[in-house]
């Protein structure tokens, strides 16, 4: 069975700092694909990164990067010099090689003044 | 516009009545899946379909119901077995296997 972990339940962090959310994720799968998603308050889901289960190339795409590694079944998010509009809730979820895609609990980003 | 509709946004319901929540894209995509949010929890899945005529229960399906006639919708169906049906619903799509999810603004539903 799969599964994606996010342990931190909640983050908070003054304006500019750094945050880094984890990702644990299991699967019996050698094909598989992670992503990404942001659900600010108005609760719609925000597309942020995909990366498949052959690509373990770090990315970085302005403030926020993503350090896969499937040595430690681990994908991380971080975003850099955080701001006020990046308060939000983040998933990571999981697509297995029959099309399962499972999120994990999230976690919720509060970045303050 | 491409994109996913659900409707109705809110949506009230009384106890022991089905209810059906829609879900229709225009983006050609082949995948569908169905999820529930309930406040402060992360997105659980429910059923989600590969392919028209074709779909497979989640991890929560119990209570609930789909159907995948055509490509473009993919409608959820709360029965009066779900024993807490009050909770966000939130339907996505995508192209291919690989491809990201598009996710739909979600309907709230209520049970009183």
């Amino acid at each position: 069975a799969q599964k994606v972990t996010q342990a931190q339940t909640e983050i908070s962090v003054v304006e500019k700092e750094d945050v880094t959310l984890d990702c644990v994720y299991e699967t019996r799968d050698t094909t598989y694909y992670l992503f990404w998603y942001k659900q600010p308050p108005s609760g719609e889901l925000v597309f942020l990164i995909r990366r498949n289960s052959f690509d373990e190339q770090n990315e970085i795409s302005g403030r926020y990067s993503w350090n896969f590694q499937k040595s430690t079944s681990s994908f991380n998010f971080t975003i850099t010099a955080s701001q006020v509009v990046d308060s939000a809730v983040y998933f990571c979820a999981l697509r297995d090689s029959w099309g399962k895609l499972q999120f994990g609990a999230g976690t919720q980003v509060v970045v303050t003044p | 516009d491409g994109g996913i509709t659900q409707s109705p946004k809110y949506l009230f319901r009384k106890e022991g009545q089905n209810v059906t929540l829609s879900c229709e894209q225009n983006l050609n995509h082949d995948a569908m899946y169905w999820y529930r949010q309930d406040p402060g929890q992360g997105l659980r899945l429910i059923y989600y379909s590969q392919i028209v005529n074709d779909f497979q229960k989640g991890d929560i399906a119990e209570g609930y119901s789909v159907s995948r006639e055509k490509k473009e919708s993919f409608p959820l169906t709360v029965t009066s077995a779900q024993k807490n049906p009050t909770a966000f619903y939130l339907c996505a799509s995508s192209m291919t296997i690989s491809a990201e999810a598009f996710f739909g603004q979600g309907t709230r539903l209520t049970v009183v």
